[in-house]
């Protein structure tokens, strides 16, 4: 099955450490997104990638930094330098040559920082 | 991108139709209506999209007003997996850079 996978689903580390999450995709998709969701809240773009070793600053990237290596791939590093990082991530993508702005998501993971 | 606004929340039973709209005054002539749906604590879901012409999908039917101020999601038989919060997007579907901006939502309870 083609789809997004993200790991672990739920992360638990202590402030002031750096922590990567995964994000994985077999869909054949150029463009890949992070974004971040608070409770009760929309989602808020941190960073996207449009193709390969090419990645902008989405709304809220402070923080936060990506590494577009492989077509497959989008890890995204919540850095110590992040004031807020408990909160749920979630990686989605899409085929820019499609025609509408379908956005598929994986899972999410959920992180918690104390 | 158009601001949308949709009501907080809404409740519905089970085997009736819910009818979810969304406000986007603002929208310009190339900003097409997405919605998304988001079941607890899992990442959204695509539904349907459209521009000026109702569309309909084997998930929802969507309703857009002749002067495209307006829309309305149609699940014409909600079960209790429909619970979820239901997202309207307004954004044009040009360019690589296009961002969906994603508001609060309308969190839909169906009820037994």
């Amino acid at each position: 099955d083609g789809g997004i996978t993200q790991s672990p689903k739920y992360l638990f580390r202590k402030e002031g450490q750096n922590v990567t999450l995964s994000c994985e995709q077999n869909l054949n998709h150029d463009a890949m997104y992070w974004y971040r969701q608070d409770p009760g809240q929309g989602l808020r773009l941190i960073y996207y990638s449009q193709i390969v070793n090419d990645f902008q600053k989405g709304d809220i990237a402070e923080g936060y930094s990506v590494s577009r290596e492989k077509k497959e791939s989008f890890p995204l590093t919540v850095t110590s330098a992040q004031k807020n990082p408990t909160a749920f991530y979630l990686c989605a993508s899409r085929d820019p040559a499609g025609s509408h702005y379908e956005q598929y998501f994986g899972p999410g993971t959920r992180l918690t920082v104390t | 991108d158009a601001k949308t606004t949709q009501p907080p929340s809404m409740d519905c039973a089970e085997g009736r139709a819910a009818n979810l709209p969304c406000n986007h005054s603002t929208i310009s002539g190339n900003e097409y209506v997405y919605w998304y749906r988001q079941i607890h604590s899992q990442g959204p879901q695509y539904i349907i999209h459209g521009l000026k012409n109702n569309e309909t999908n084997e998930m929802a039917s969507l309703i857009i007003t002749e002067d495209r101020k307006s829309s309305t999601l149609i699940l014409p038989h909600a079960t209790l997996r429909d619970t979820a919060v239901y997202y309207c997007i307004a954004s044009a579907n040009a360019g690589n850079n296009r961002k969906l901006i994603w508001g609060l939502g309308t969190s839909l309870a169906v009820n037994p």
